[in-house]
């Protein structure tokens, strides 16, 4: 099982550059979801989405666009990244629903872009 | 505001000793509480949750974390750490919120265990 599946492992931008980072993950999730990780915060979530062809915006939505193409794949796009965009990204997916079993979420490797 | 707050940036303990990393959570209703491990270069990795029940949960890698109602904590413990367990640990309490579930992470705790 690959489980939550995270390209490019890293990546150097330029300011005002443009990229899409790609999730996708094989455990027919319905829940996935990105955050970014910097120094002392933690994880804050910058969108999710709770079901194929639906999208919300997290804590920290700014400067980003996401996608989710499909059950398996939710993108996160920067149309124009900018130095404070550097940070360490995560992707995760989850069952949704009340269910104990449901709430646990399930993490990809992830995505440690620089923007000079 | 609901939040939760991991008091210690580090916390180093000798191999074999018993380790305690720190965790309290302010949420309206009841918490549902969960303890994730993240090695280097690596995500994070679910160890164990607290849904209901027993306030004593037991998880993976030995790692065990007590419920405490009324200090509003959830203390994440080992009795005998290992230097393998040395990792960034990280705390977060699950919201329901429009239909969705959503984690609230707080800002991790270093681990360092030492021979």
């Amino acid at each position: 099982n690959a489980g939550v599946t995270q390209t490019p492992k890293f990546q150097v931008l330029k300011t005002g550059q443009s990229m899409t980072l790609q999730c996708a993950q094989d455990m027919n999730h319905n829940s996935m979801y990105w955050y970014r990780q910097d120094p002392g915060m933690g994880l804050r979530l910058i969108y999710y989405s709770a079901s194929e062809g639906t999208t919300d915006k997290g804590e920290v939505p700014n400067g980003y666009n996401v996608s989710r193409l499909n059950k398996r794949e939710f993108s996160l796009r920067l149309e124009s990244a900018a130095p404070s965009q550097t940070s360490v990204y995560f992707c995760a997916s989850s069952e949704a629903g009340l269910g104990v079993a449901k709430n646990i979420q399930y993490f990809g490797a992830g995505t440690r872009l620089s923007v000079l | 505001a609901q939040s939760v707050a991991q008091p210690e940036d580090q916390v180093n303990v000798a191999e074999g000793n018993p380790l305690t990393v720190k965790c309290t959570y302010s949420v309206s209703g009841n918490p549902y509480l969960f303890w994730y491990v993240q090695y280097p270069n690596r995500g994070l990795q679910f160890l164990l949750k607290y849904i209901t029940g027993d306030n004593l949960v037991k998880g993976s890698y030995g790692f065990e974390a007590e419920f405490n109602k009324s200090q509003t904590s959830f203390h994440l413990k080992k009795p005998s750490a290992l230097v393998s367990d040395s990792a960034l640990y990280f705390c977060a309490v699950r919201l329901f919120s429009g239909g969705y579930n959503k984690l609230i992470f707080g800002a991790g705790t270093r681990l360092a265990v030492h021979p």
